[in-house]
This record gives C-alpha cells, sequence and structure tokens, in this order.
C-alpha cells in the first residue's frame, strides 16, 4: 500500500514562472491537506480538499496560489509567478473520510526560487 | 486564533537521560498528535490523542495530554541516539476539519 506519494520531490523556479506540486493520497483516502514549512519552522496549513471540492483554504494566500483535486488525477498545488519567498517545503497529507483526524504525510516538494 | 507552543525548542541530552517536551495550546481542542522530522524528511506519525488523560507509549517515548490545562508531554526515557529528531505536536484546529496547528518543533540531539 503505497503511501502519500509527491512530485517533484525538488523543483527549481526562477521568479516569474510557475511551480506546480502534485500530490497523490493513500490509496482509500478521499481527504487531501497542504502544507508549508518554511526552513526552521512548523507546518502552515494552506489548504484542505475533497474530491473536486475546496474545504477549507483559510491558509492559502489569495493571490498566486491554487489548489484543486480533480475527480480523476492527483491533487495540484498551482504558485503563479512565484518569489523568492516562496521557497519551501510544500507538504501534502491525507486522510480517510471518518477517521481520528490522523494524517498521513508525504515526503513533500522543496521549491526554490532563483 | 489558535496558537500552539514547544519548549523547548532545543534540546541536547546525554544517552541514557530522561526528559519531558511540553505542548502548550491556546484554545479548547481535544485532539492532539506528535510527529517526528528528521532532517530533510517527511512527519512520521508518532502518537494520537484524542481526549483528557489520554496516555500512549511506544518504546521510549510517552505522551499525554490534559485538555483542562491544554498541555501535552511526550516524556523521553533512556535517550538513545536514534531518538535525534525535530519533534511536533499539533492541535487539530476546528473539530472535524483536520486542520492542523503545529507547533515551532522541538529539535532533539541525543549525545553518546
Amino acid at each position: 500500500n503505497a503511501g502519500v506519494m509527491q512530485n517533484p520531490r525538488h523543483l527549481v523556479r526562477r521568479r516569474g514562472q510557475e511551480a506546480r506540486l502534485r500530490c497523490s493520497p493513500m490509496k482509500g483516502h478521499s481527504h487531501v491537506y497542504w502544507y508549508r514549512q518554511l526552513p526552521e519552522e512548523g507546518l502552515k496549513f494552506m489548504v484542505y480538499l475533497q474530491k473536486e471540492n475546496i474545504i477549507d483554504e483559510s491558509g492559502m494566500p489569495k493571490e498566486r496560489f491554487s489548489a484543486e483535486f480533480p475527480k480523476e488525477g492527483p491533487s495540484i498545488l498551482r504558485i503563479q509567478q512565484v518569489v523568492r519567498g516562496d521557497s519551501a517545503a510544500y507538504f501534502c497529507a491525507s486522510s480517510p473520510a471518518g477517521s481520528t483526524g490522523e494524517l498521513f504525510f508525504g515526503e513533500g516538494s522543496r521549491l526554490t526560487v532563483l | 486564533e489558535l496558537k500552539v507552543e514547544q519548549n523547548p525548542l532545543f534540546l541536547s541530552m546525554q544517552e541514557g537521560k530522561n526528559y519531558t517536551i511540553y505542548c502548550n495550546y491556546s484554545t479548547t481542542s481535544d485532539r492532539l498528535y506528535w510527529y517526528r522530522q528528521d532532517p530533510g524528511k517527511s512527519l512520521e506519525s508518532l502518537f494520537v490523542l484524542l481526549s483528557n488523560g489520554a496516555v500512549k507509549q511506544e518504546g521510549r517515548l510517552m505522551a499525554s495530554l490534559d485538555t483542562k490545562a491544554r498541555l501535552s508531554t511526550l516524556h523521553i526515557t533512556a535517550a538513545v541516539h536514534d531518538l535525534s529528531a525535530t519533534y511536533f505536536c499539533a492541535v487539530d484546529a476546528s473539530s472535524g476539519t483536520y486542520k492542523y496547528i503545529f507547533g515551532t518543533g522541538t529539535r532533539l540531539k541525543v549525545l553518546a
């Protein structure tokens, strides 16, 4: 049973480019979460999605960031016109419906903006 | 707004010693989680604490939750080098949505 799969693991972008991060949840999990971790800090909640629905995006910056979890395929976190401050590790987590709330995290995607 | 604070932020200890990491949070919640993170790696779930008075143990680690005091502890018994990592507590900010608020983390280094 594969865990939460994220790709790419490392991504380098120049300022102004777009970054797309993908996340496939664990088999049987219908809830996906994205968190951002800046160096030497804890994780900060960004967005919570279920299939085809954004449930809570209160942690997402209002501009340049968007997330989706389509009916088919992985969840995608999209950052447009990246800036240096977007450099961070982006972690995806998943959980099954009706669980104890325990989240299972992927290995993360480390974005570096030059 | 829910705030989660851990202390200490850094902990250097000798093998064989005991120590406790504290996690305080600012508003009511009855779900608290402990995770371990090795450098450059993902987060590994350690404990899920779902009620007041919950206590769980795994090997040299024991976690407890006091929802009235809004406090959780992670106790390390007879530390070994392999426990060196960063430990995070996380609190469910709004029951049912699993929107975690993470603590700042405690970076533990166990010296041989």
